[in-house]
């Protein structure tokens, strides 16, 4: 049973477009939901969080739109560029519990 | 320089080997992961620790184990029991707060081959 279902797999935009990965998730005793960056060969690092008591969170080009009655969140990267062509994973986490669900990531490529 | 080292970078065994991937990190972290990344699956959690001498199987435990001896390490041997062992195996740390928002910091991953 997959818990965070991600779209799109891969998404191909033009240098100063915005990118748009969405994600939904099943649990809603799910009370965190990171998004995590990872470039080839390289381990994943966090880029933006959100908790559902917020509906929006931006950092720079960065923002986490959430709906919790429909259960989905989405990551928009404004004016995207070169540098940020990357594989994106969605997360979720719940309560006391250390474990992080992933969604099976989306392929991000910006071209120039 | 603070953070989590895995080594090696990549790692060759053949069938019928066990072999043991190594994790260490200087953070101060009572919490220690391991995931196995395949292409198009996603982070699967394999074990995790909360503190020293205590871990707990995650979704894909058959065919692995693991110790923790020691705060800052928290190596994973692939037993010649796992079917499928050619993956990306990422370790993760995090402070241990027991709550959602305890951030999971990655290491550069250990790629593994089977011949």
């Amino acid at each position: 049973q997959q818990q965070v279902k991600q779209s799109p797999q891969s998404l191909i935009v033009q240098k100063g477009g915005i990118s748009i990965i969405n994600c939904a998730y099943e649990n809603t005793a799910f009370d965190y939901f990171p998004w995590y960056q990872q470039f080839p060969g390289k381990g994943p690092a966090l880029l933006i969080a959100i908790r559902p008591d917020v509906s929006e969170k931006k950092e720079g080009r960065f923002t986490i739109s959430f709906n919790k009655s429909a259960k989905q969140f989405s990551l928009h990267i404004m004016d995207s560029q070169p540098g940020d062509s990357a594989t994106y994973f969605c997360a979720a986490s719940k309560g006391s519990n250390y474990k992080l669900t992933f969604g099976k990531g989306t392929l991000l490529t910006v071209n120039p | 320089d603070g953070g989590i080292t895995q080594s090696p970078k990549y790692l060759f065994r053949k069938e019928g080997q066990n072999v043991t991937l190594s994790c260490e990190q200087n953070l101060n972290h009572d919490a220690m992961y391991w995931y196995r990344q395949d292409p198009g699956q996603g982070l699967r959690l394999i074990y995790y620790s909360q503190i020293v001498n205590d871990f707990q199987k995650g979704d894909i435990a058959e065919g692995y184990s693991v110790s923790r001896e020691k705060k800052e390490s928290f190596p994973l041997t692939v037993t010649s029991a796992q079917k499928n062992p050619t993956a990306f195996y990422l370790c993760a740390s995090s402070i241990g707060t027991a709550t959602s928002t305890d951030t999971q910091y990655f290491g550069p991953g250990t790629r593994l081959t089977v011949l």
